[in-house]
């Protein structure tokens, strides 16, 4: 999976069914995790971020899990649509400065 | 309410050239950030700021300047432009203290040749 560091480039996914993004960090000390959604010629755009202090968030259409464990993070977009394609970014605030450092990305391709 | 406004949206610079992007944000927030984004690399901090006057170096600073003379305001500076720094610029904004999410400009594709 991606990871601050490492990625999965490419993920392809019917639509209509579930995509799991994941990602892994480096650094135990972030407390704060974000994922940004960004399309083609546009800037990244907020999806949903959750703190340290917890291991499982939900919004629309999406959950995001974190294990502290093993550091690792995950998005998950139920009943994907084609308008849900494009390159997803997890990111983790060092905190300090609020500085964010993020993954390479993840290409989501939804096959109609 | 316009968010993050990045100008311009696409510039050609030769070697050696000088350019200033423009960043602007009607959000009041008190954090403003300049990435740049590479094929392959994710975003990386070129500099950021914490309020009106003061600036910071992040990742990759080198080439680059930055002011913030107004809150609403961060440029961005290329004094001689460098083929490494063909790039895609992203500026972005936050809210005060940590744990506070980004939110980002439209970008700016630079191509130096």
């Amino acid at each position: 999976g991606e990871s601050v560091g490492l990625h999965l480039p490419t993920l392809s996914v019917q639509e209509g069914d579930n995509s799991i993004i994941n990602c892994a960090y480096s650094n135990s000390a972030s407390d704060y995790f974000i994922w940004y959604k960004q399309e083609s010629g546009k800037g990244p755009q907020f999806i949903i971020d959750i703190r340290s202090n917890m291991d499982k968030r939900q919004g629309q259409r999406v959950t995001v899990l974190l294990n502290k464990t093993v550091k690792h993070l995950s998005l998950q977009i139920a009943a994907t649509q084609p308008g849900d394609s494009a390159v997803y970014f997890c990111a983790e605030n060092m905190n300090t400065g609020n500085q964010f450092y993020f993954g390479t990305g993840t290409s989501l391709t939804v096959i109609p | 309410n316009a968010g993050v406004t990045q100008t311009p949206k696409f510039r050609v610079l030769k070697t050696g050239q000088s350019m200033t992007l423009l960043c602007a944000q009607d959000m009041n927030h008190e954090y403003m950030y300049w990435y740049r984004q590479d094929p392959g690399m994710g975003l990386r901090l070129i500099h950021y700021s914490v309020g009106e006057g003061t600036t910071a170096k992040g990742e990759v600073p080198d080439g680059y300047n930055v002011s913030r003379l107004k809150k609403q305001n961060f440029l961005l500076g290329l004094e001689s432009a460098a083929p490494s720094q063909t790039s895609v610029y992203f500026c972005a904004s936050s809210f005060i203290g940590a744990n506070s999410p980004l939110h980002f400009g439209n970008g700016t594709r630079l191509t130096v040749t």
